[in-house]
């Protein structure tokens, strides 16, 4: 049974157009992330959560916001996605975050994403 | 954070084991060897960790060597399914549980 459900798997958005993707975990892990893979590239860590807690990657662009309004959900917003934003976007959990060292994430099987 | 170093693509028969390296030179005490894979098309999927001692479990073997600077992935009889990205990743430290991926090694493996 899937424990982390990415929907949906496919996304087609235009380009400009406010687009949002949505992660639920039955796994009750306070620790949920958000990657960024490009074409041919590894996964890249765009935020995450321990619980309510927001952390941004120094990195990410303003362009990317999130939200996880309860333990199971976490979205991804993409305020005004680009061209350069087309990727696959992928959610995962994990129990704890200093913990987490020794003990596994598990991925959603992600979100592709086309900007047209 | 550490960064790991891997072959760009390996090969192999399906049922001979495979054994896929990973240099951590700059591993410091407290980090944790962890091995992802990510079939094509899907997300990664945890494979094993470790964080001295040789590990096993259902899916590989992780064999750590004894200055922590060198690991190994060992998969006893390769399938068709195996053929996937295999990462190599070292958490801990100031990542806490963050994975930082490097760009892995492509196994593939022929029939």
């Amino acid at each position: 049974d899937a424990m982390v459900i990415q929907n949906p798997r496919y996304q087609v958005t235009q380009f400009g157009k406010p687009v949002t993707l949505s992660c639920s975990q039955t796994l009750n892990h306070n620790v949920m992330y958000w990657y960024q893979q490009k074409s041919s590239q590894a996964p890249k860590l765009l935020f995450h959560y321990y619980d309510k807690d927001f952390n941004n990657e120094a990195d990410t662009p303003d362009n990317f916001q999130s939200r996880r309004p309860n333990t199971s959900f976490c979205f991804l917003d993409i305020r005004s996605p680009g061209l350069g934003d087309a990727a696959m976007y992928l959610c995962a959990t994990s129990r704890d975050l200093r913990g987490a060292m020794n003990t596994e994430a598990f991925f959603g099987q992600g979100t592709r994403l086309t900007v047209v | 954070d550490a960064k790991t170093t891997q072959p760009n693509s390996m090969e192999s028969n399906e049922e001979e084991p495979v054994h896929l390296p990973c240099n951590h030179s700059t591993i410091s005490g407290t980090d944790y060897i962890h091995w992802y894979r990510q079939l094509p098309s899907q997300g990664p999927e945890y494979v094993i960790h470790g964080l001295t001692s040789n590990v096993n479990n259902r899916m590989a073997s992780l064999a750590i060597a004894e200055d922590r600077k060198s690991s190994t992935l060992i998969l006893h009889r390769a399938t068709l399914r195996d053929a996937a990205v295999y990462y190599c990743i070292l958490v801990g430290g100031t990542s806490y549980g963050k994975l930082t991926f490097g760009q892995g090694t492509i196994l593939t493996v022929h029939p």
